[in-house]
């Protein structure tokens, strides 16, 4: 299993649907979850971390499976504005050392009138 | 936002020629990193900072050194650029949750 694997897109969704991504990660000692939202030419941004007993921000979802180590995104009622490509970040925790973040290849999403 | 700068944004450079990317945060945080983005690879770690003087390796740190001699700058150096290290690159701070620079985008020719 690749480290951090997401389905590429991509999602071509209309305004005001709902839409999910998901993520799968290798490492089981794993510890911090994110997601990430890049714009296109643009630099990376945190949309949210994600915490085991799931979180939510607005319209946005996140879930975290430890046993299946699976994490998704929910969006609701999408807007124009999401279309981006979203990033899933996992952490190696290896010996608890710095700079050990591995970022999906992103899921594409774009949202149209 | 963090305020992280990166320059040049746009740089074209020939083959063999050095070339040194400079990252500048004002946040006095202590990690600082290096990735490089390319289509078809997610961001790939190039060196990370831990503080003043200390560095360390990345996943993909061939062909590249850094340099960190103050806090709030971070610098990225291609000795010998490549025609392979035509890339976007990426400054970002932070620990567990990282924060990005704009970006510099890198043609070699």
């Amino acid at each position: 299993r690749k480290e951090v694997e997401q389905d590429p897109g991509p999602f071509n969704v209309p305004e005001g649907a709902t839409v999910a991504f998901n993520c799968t990660y290798s490492n089981s000692a794993s510890q911090s979850f994110f997601w990430y939202r890049q714009d296109c030419r643009k630099e990376p941004k945190l949309l949210m971390s994600v915490y085991s007993s799931g979180n939510e921000d607005g319209r946005f979802t996140a879930q975290l499976n430890r046993a299946s180590q699976y994490i998704s995104l929910l969006i609701r009622d999408s807007k124009l504005s999401d279309s981006a490509t979203y990033l899933c970040v996992v952490n190696r925790n290896y010996g608890g050392s710095q700079g050990n973040l591995i970022f999906g290849k992103g899921t594409k999403l774009s949202v149209k009138p | 936002d963090a305020g992280i700068t990166q320059s040049p944004r746009h740089k074209v450079t020939e083959t063999g020629t050095p070339v040194t990317l400079r990252c500048h945060q004002t946040e006095n945080h202590r990690y600082m990193y290096w990735y490089r983005q390319d289509p078809g690879h997610g961001l790939r770690l190039i060196h990370y900072s831990y503080g003043v003087k200390d560095t360390d390796k990345g996943e993909v740190s061939d062909g590249y050194s850094v340099s960190r001699s103050k806090t709030e700058d971070f610098l990225l150096t291609l000795e010998s650029a490549t025609s392979s290290q035509t890339s976007v690159y990426f400054c970002a701070i932070g620990t567990d949750t990282q924060y990005f620079g704009p970006g510099t985008r890198l043609t070699v020719l």
